[in-house]
């Protein structure tokens, strides 16, 4: 089983829709948990952490759930530029060595 | 900041050649990160360094791969050898301390004939 998974979709959405992507991660002793955004050909930049109250960043939602292993992130009123790979990242943190576990990535198309 | 810089952009070589790549991170950051991307595939990690030292290698870093970090500033990802097995992204990252932020470089592209 991979350390972290999640559906590679594509997840194809009209504009304006509300998408939810989840990522899953097998270590319980993980300690962090962000969103990388990745556009095609281009580097991973970061969109959000994930906090364990939840936490929304205008129209992005990212929430952890620790009990079930899981977080998500949620798009409501999605646009064009929106289409991107999402990376679900998994801070593994054995000693204090900080190692980002990445997701393969959720393909997300928003179509006009 | 002017962010963290890959040099080269792409390199294309033949199986069995030595390459090197770039990374300059950005200047305050004093850890530094490679990783190595396949098509369909998330960032995998390959190395990182705080300052001149490099605390961590993953297994996926075979004898055929070494990185340095000289001064601590700029560092160099050499693959001796080159197999088709290495075409990738290859990526740099760099932060300040454990929990900042990690940035990401534009990466090199390696394609191996």
């Amino acid at each position: 089983r991979k350390e972290v998974e999640q559906d590679p979709g594509p997840f194809n959405v009209p504009e304006g829709a509300t998408v939810a992507f989840n990522c899953t991660y097998s270590n319980s002793a993980s300690q962090s948990f962000f969103w990388y955004r990745q556009d095609c050909r281009k580097e991973p930049k970061l969109l959000m952490s994930v906090y364990s109250s939840g936490n929304e960043d205008g129209r992005f939602t990212a929430q952890l759930n620790r009990a079930s292993q899981y977080i998500s992130l949620l798009i409501r009123d999605s646009k064009l530029s929106d289409s991107a790979t999402y990376l679900c990242v998994v801070n593994k943190a054995p000693s204090g060595t900080y190692k980002y576990i990445f997701g393969t990535g959720t393909r997300l198309k928003v179509l006009a | 900041d002017t962010g963290v810089s890959q040099d080269p952009r792409h390199k294309i070589t033949k199986r069995g050649q030595n390459v090197t790549f770039r990374c300059d991170p950005i200047s305050e950051h004093n850890r530094l990160y490679w990783y190595r991307q396949t098509l369909g595939q998330g960032p995998e990690f390959l190395t990182y360094f705080q300052n001149e030292a490099q605390l961590e290698k993953s297994r996926l870093l075979s004898d055929r791969f070494s990185a340095e970090r000289p001064k601590g500033s700029f560092s160099t990802l050499e693959i001796q050898r080159t197999e088709q097995g290495d075409s990738a992204m290859y990526l740099c990252a760099s932060s300040h301390g454990l929990a900042g932020d990690r940035r990401f470089g534009p990466g090199t592209r390696l394609t191996v004939l």
